[in-house]
């Protein structure tokens, strides 16, 4: 079935430090990809998404590539900021499925030093 | 902005205690979802909604049910709370298809909900 694996947290960082977030997937068919969020005491918010191999997805600095041979989709941003604490989520939907649910990953925790 | 409301964010319930989580959003999505989401387990799905009345279950349905009557009101509901549901509940919405456009959900803030 598909599945998503994304690296444990927490990670914790000093401001302006370059982050990466590992996210690998297994997915039978044609999936889309996204990265959601969540800031403490909220819901979470789609961040970014890609929908087809090679795409990059990016939204408030951060940028992540569908990578189709990898199987990954990590999130990257070139310099953090306090504000980017939460957690991060990478999720996949795969409509050539039967069941085409999104399949969250276990989320990572952000912590940015200032 | 699509808005997804729900009732409670915090409740604390007794063991054996019937309790109902209200969820409402104000797009006209057809689809509604609820969640749990635990320490370590990321969020697992309980039960969705595709249309009025109608109901599926999710990865984790047991000791849960749903009512969707409206468009817009999704309700999520613990017959007899045990401490094993104290978690975070999180209420979704989404346009058109399981997973929504491109798979945008939109979540509401969430319900902490503590069975003691």
């Amino acid at each position: 079935g598909n599945s998503v694996t994304q690296m444990e947290g927490p990670v914790t960082l000093s401001e302006e430090a370059f982050l990466t977030i590992n996210c690998t997937y297994t997915a039978t068919g044609y999936p889309s990809l996204f990265w959601y969020v969540q800031y403490p005491g909220e819901g979470l918010q789609l961040l970014l998404k890609a929908t087809k191999a090679d795409d990059k997805g990016s939204n408030k600095g951060f940028e992540a590539t569908y990578r189709k041979e990898t199987t990954s989709f990590h999130l990257e941003k070139g310099s953090v900021q306090v504000s980017d604490s939460a957690v991060y989520f990478c999720a996949l939907s795969d409509r050539s499925a039967r069941d085409d649910k999104i399949i969250f990953g276990k989320g990572t925790r952000l912590h940015i030093l200032p | 902005d699509v808005k997804v409301t729900q009732s409670s964010r915090y409740l604390v319930k007794r063991t054996g205690e019937k309790v109902f989580l209200e969820c409402v959003q104000d797009m006209d999505h057809e689809n509604m979802f609820w969640y749990r989401q635990d320490p370590g387990l990321g969020l697992r799905l309980i039960y969705f909604s595709y249309d009025v009345k109608m109901k599926e279950k999710g990865d984790i349905p047991e000791g849960y049910s749903v009512s969707r009557e409206k468009k817009e009101r999704f309700s999520l509901i613990l017959e007899s709370a045990s401490t094993n549901q104290t978690s975070m509940y999180l209420c979704a919405s989404s346009l058109g298809g399981l997973a929504g456009v491109a798979g945008e959900l939109f979540f509401g803030e969430g319900s902490r909900l503590t069975v003691l």
